[in-house]
């Protein structure tokens, strides 16, 4: 079964300090998605990528986020520096670039605490 | 404004019982797209439904309907004879243009917590 792989599962730092996020898209998706969630928020849209470049990152705190694919293979989303207020699940979904209609298929995400 | 909205926050029913999942959604798009994914206990949302907006159709999968009204722009999930392992976080979704040309927007509802008891 292909599936999206994102690393690492659990992520405890301090605040301050740079976090990275992995995430790893089933093999022939060209759309990536970013999206956080929280209890407060739901599941908030930070970035997604087609073919590797950006289209939407309106989500993002630009100040302290970036998001990035340095291959089809890989894409990364970090915070420097992380803020106890990013506390939060972090997920990656990727999909077939189908349009409007395509269907994601997510990971099991990123726990993160900032304490 | 919330362009997806799921006023139930969290249901419990006992096992066997029908449950019906409310979706409200917001779009000025003509042609849209409404989805429904399934977040269990592991955590990773799974896609369950996507509904285009020329088909109202409702559709019917085993237990698992959905009732698709653009009249009351909602897309609503019914649960017949539910079981303890449908308990999960259910999301709707919906998907229209974005701000630029050739992108969109996927945007999820808050969900809905299902707690089946048995």
């Amino acid at each position: 079964d292909a599936r999206v792989t994102q690393t690492p599962r659990h992520k405890v730092t301090e605040m301050g300090q740079e976090v990275t996020m992995r995430c790893q898209p089933i093999l022939g998706h060209n759309t990536v998605f970013w999206y956080r969630q929280t209890m407060m928020q739901g599941l908030e849209l930070l970035a997604y990528f087609r073919n590797r470049a950006p289209l939407d990152d309106s989500g993002m705190p630009k100040d302290r986020f970036s998001a990035e694919m340095p291959d089809a293979t890989l894409a990364t989303l970090k915070i420097q520096p992380s803020e106890p207020r990013d506390s939060a699940v972090y997920f990656c979904a990727s999909g077939l670039g189908q349009g409007r209609n395509e269907k994601l298929f997510f990971g099991s995400g990123t726990q993160l605490s900032v304490l | 404004a919330q362009k997806v909205t799921q006023a139930q926050t969290e249901i419990s029913v006992v096992e066997k019982e029908d449950v019906t999942l409310d979706c409200v959604y917001e779009t000025r798009d003509t042609t849209y797209y409404l989805f429904w994914y399934k977040q269990p206990p592991s955590g990773e949302l799974v896609f369950l439904i996507r509904r285009n907006s020329f088909d109202e159709q409702n559709e019917i999968s085993g237990r698992y309907s959905w009732n698709f009204q653009k009249s009351t722009s909602s897309f609503n999930f019914t649960i017949t004879a539910s079981q303890v392992v449908d308990s999960a976080v259910y999301f709707c979704a919906l998907s229209e243009s974005g701000t630029t040309s050739g992108t969109y927007k996927y945007i999820f509802g808050t969900g809905t917590r299902l707690k089946v008891l048995a």
